[in-house]
């Protein structure tokens, strides 16, 4: 099973500046099969990032993903008020689908 | 759009066993897996096993193979997940997910259910 590791917990940052997340894959991902997700409290995840650098429909152009092979990132350019949330990565390399721990991105 | 639709809220004691479903409207059934998704209170998210429901034929993550069956009934494009041998910690939120990759057992998720909240207590 692909272990995905995510860094940090948690982030501690004031809107307008710029978040990087990052998470690493015990395994070489092929295709870059890795995907992020947003998580409000009392929300279903949604989709933000496939194919570790495609927004999925509707996402808006501050949100960036990029990286390959072990390791990935998910860059907010500017936080918005509703940008504070959880994040988490998941990997599709492997048929055994796993997520990584999150990471909070917390209002300072 | 799609839509996933799951069934209500559950209290189990320890030891028995849950079945909880998942109706997909709007989209094609058949062709995308369905995924399902728990999330223990204050907890990340832990994927349990998936269906195609073109072939039928389900996987698990490794944990939870003894004891979780998902299955799917293509004439009523509702998935099922019963987990089974019930203990406390599998008190959770529930979700089940549509994959997203045509065909495929390798995918990520675009549409989520609202979840069920799976109590167990004595």
């Amino acid at each position: 099973e692909i272990v995905v590791t995510q860094s940090p917990g948690t982030m501690s940052l004031s809107p307008g500046e710029r978040a990087t997340l990052s998470c690493r894959a015990s395994q070489n991902l092929s295709s870059r099969y890795l995907a992020w997700y947003q998580q409000k409290p009392g929300q279903a995840p949604r989709l933000l990032i496939y194919g570790a650098s495609k927004r999925a429909t509707g996402i808006p152009d501050r949100f960036s993903g990029s990286g390959s092979g072990t390791d990935f990132t998910l860059t907010i350019s500017r936080l918005e008020p509703e940008d504070f949330a959880v994040y988490y990565c998941q990997q599709y390399g492997s048929s055994r689908l796993t997520f990584g721990g999150g990471t909070k991105v917390e209002s300072k | 759009q799609v839509q996933l639709v799951q069934s209500g809220a559950e209290e189990k004691k320890p030891g028995s066993s849950v079945k909880v479903s998942c109706k997909t409207s709007g989209g094609t059934f058949n062709s995308y897996a369905v995924s399902w998704v728990r999330q223990a209170p204050g907890q990340g998210l832990e994927w349990m096993g998936g269906i195609l429901p073109m072939f039928g034929t389900a996987n698990y993550a490794q944990k939870f193979q003894s004891r979780v069956t998902i299955t799917a009934d293509r004439s009523t494009s509702t998935a099922y997940m019963e987990l089974s041998s019930l203990r406390s910690d599998d008190t959770a939120l529930y979700y089940c997910a549509r994959g997203a990759m045509y065909g495929s057992y390798n995918y990520y998720m675009d549409v989520w259910g609202e979840g069920t909240t799976v109590t167990v207590s004595s």
